[in-house]
């Protein structure tokens, strides 16, 4: 089971590059997620999307746009780049559960973003 | 905004040492999550805590939830250098329709020496 996938793993950016950061989860889930991680903090959520068509803000959603057209993919787009948003991001899926008991979550490998 | 703040935030033992990391908040939880990361990869899953004074163990790591679903304890016997990596809690929320969105704590990083 290959589970979520991100690609790439590493990229470089110049400030004000646009790119796209690629998820897919084989694993059916409905809910999918994009967490950044800058060092020594923990995860912040940037999006999420409770199914397909359906997306919504995190806690810091600026500078991102995401869109969820399949149940599968869920990718995150930078459009101008700036060193604030160099980090390491993270997507992740997980089943609904109810009365907010948190399924748990299942991450990918995450993708190592530079921008300078 | 719910907050989890987790202690120690960088913790060095040598092997056979205990240790016990702390996640705690102001708000109360559903439910709490405990995932270990290690580098280049992303976290997962260690357990999951529901009911307030819950008790789990997972080999020689012990999990516990506060009785007023406030805070968490891991606690882990005569450590060893697999168990090196970065530990996060994460909690959710009670409102329901959240999009069953987790908070994370700032993660504690635990080094184990042999």
């Amino acid at each position: 089971n290959a589970g979520v996938t991100q690609t790439p793993k590493f990229r470089i950016l110049k400030i004000g590059q646009s790119m796209t950061l690629q998820c897919t989860q084989d694993m059916n889930h409905n809910y999918m997620y994009w967490y950044r991680q800058d060092p020594g903090m923990g995860l912040k959520l940037i999006y999420y999307s409770v199914g397909a068509g359906i997306t919504d803000k995190g806690e810091v959603p600026n500078g991102y746009n995401v869109s969820r057209s399949t149940t599968e993919d869920f990718p995150l787009r930078l459009e101008l780049a700036a060193p604030s948003q160099t980090s390491v991001y993270f997507c992740a899926s997980s089943y609904p559960t109810g009365g907010g008991l948190g399924s748990p979550l299942h991450f990918g490998n995450g993708t190592r973003l530079t921008v300078t | 905004t719910q907050l989890l703040e987790q202690s120690p935030q960088f913790l060095s033992i040598q092997e056979g040492e205990n240790l016990t990391v702390y996640c705690n908040s102001s708000s109360v939880f559903s439910s709490l999550q405990w995932y270990r990361q290690e580098p280049g990869e992303g976290p997962v899953l260690l357990v999951t805590v529901v009911t307030g004074g819950e008790v789990k163990k997972l080999k020689r790591l012990t999990f516990q939830f506060g009785d007023a679903r406030k805070d968490s304890s891991l606690h882990i016997t005569a450590a060893q250098p697999g168990d090196t990596g970065l530990y996060l809690c994460a909690g959710s929320p009670r409102v329901i329709n959240a999009g069953n969105m987790l908070t994370f704590g700032g993660g504690t990083r635990l080094m184990v020496k042999p």
